[in-house]
């Protein structure tokens, strides 16, 4: 089972700042990588597949990258919509398994 | 525009059984393979089961192996996941989702539905 480690657990931020969420995994997912925004109350959103892929209607702040086993999720100029607990899945071998989340609260 | 609505969530004792459906709607259900995941209260997201499209293949996260089944009617379009031996550890909101794909063939969780409470409680 490849099992995914996201930092930080917690980020304060203000909206119009950047930032950055990481997701390291215990063996290499292939790139086969997505993030997903949860807000409270709601179903997960995809924002990106395979690394690096927005999904359809996804704004262009957001971004990913990365390679190997070290993945990075970038949201370039924090909006207040954006505030949420962010989640990065791997799908590169079965079970599919998910990180366990960053919290981005608002400083 | 896509739809995903389960239902059959509730209250159950711990070794009892409950049946959740999920029906899909604005797109052709039977083209696509579908996943529970689920998350506990204040937890994060924890994948269930998948399935794919023609039911032929199935998957099973190691913790609810030999008493989950998942299932799909795509005459119906309609996923299942039939739930036994029901513990506490598995009380949670199931979402099913679909599996979309890219015209790079590239699979991601595109929609979701609202999910469906399951609670299990003596």
């Amino acid at each position: 089972e490849i099992v995914l480690t996201q930092s930080p657990a917690t980020l304060s931020l203000s909206p119009g700042e950047r930032a950055t969420l990481s997701c390291r995994a215990s063996q290499s997912p292939s790139g086969n990588l997505a993030w997903f925004q949860q807000k409270s109350g709601q179903a997960p959103r995809l924002l990106i597949y395979n690394t690096s892929h927005r999904a359809t209607g996804i704004p262009a702040r957001f971004s990913g990258s990365g390679s190997g086993t070290d993945f990075t999720l970038t949201i370039s100029s924090l909006e207040p919509e954006d505030f949420a607990v962010y989640y990065c899945q791997q799908r590169a071998g079965w079970p599919i398994t998910f990180g366990q989340g960053t919290r981005l609260e608002i400083k | 525009e896509v739809q995903l609505v389960e239902s059959g969530g509730g209250l159950v004792r711990p070794g009892g059984s409950l049946r959740l459906a999920c029906v899909g709607s604005g797109f052709t259900f039977s083209r696509f393979s579908m996943h529970w995941v689920r998350q506990a209260p204040g937890k994060g997201l924890e994948y269930v089961s998948g399935i794919s499209s023609n039911g032929g293949t199935t998957y099973y996260v190691n913790s609810v192996k030999d008493r989950f089944t998942i299932s799909r009617d795509n005459s119906k379009n309609t996923l299942y996941l039939q739930m036994g031996s029901l513990r506490t550890e598995d009380m949670a909101v199931y979402y099913c989702a679909r599996d979309g794909r890219d015209d790079n063939g590239y699979y991601f969780n595109d929609y979701w539905g609202q999910g469906t409470l399951v609670t299990v409680s003596s």
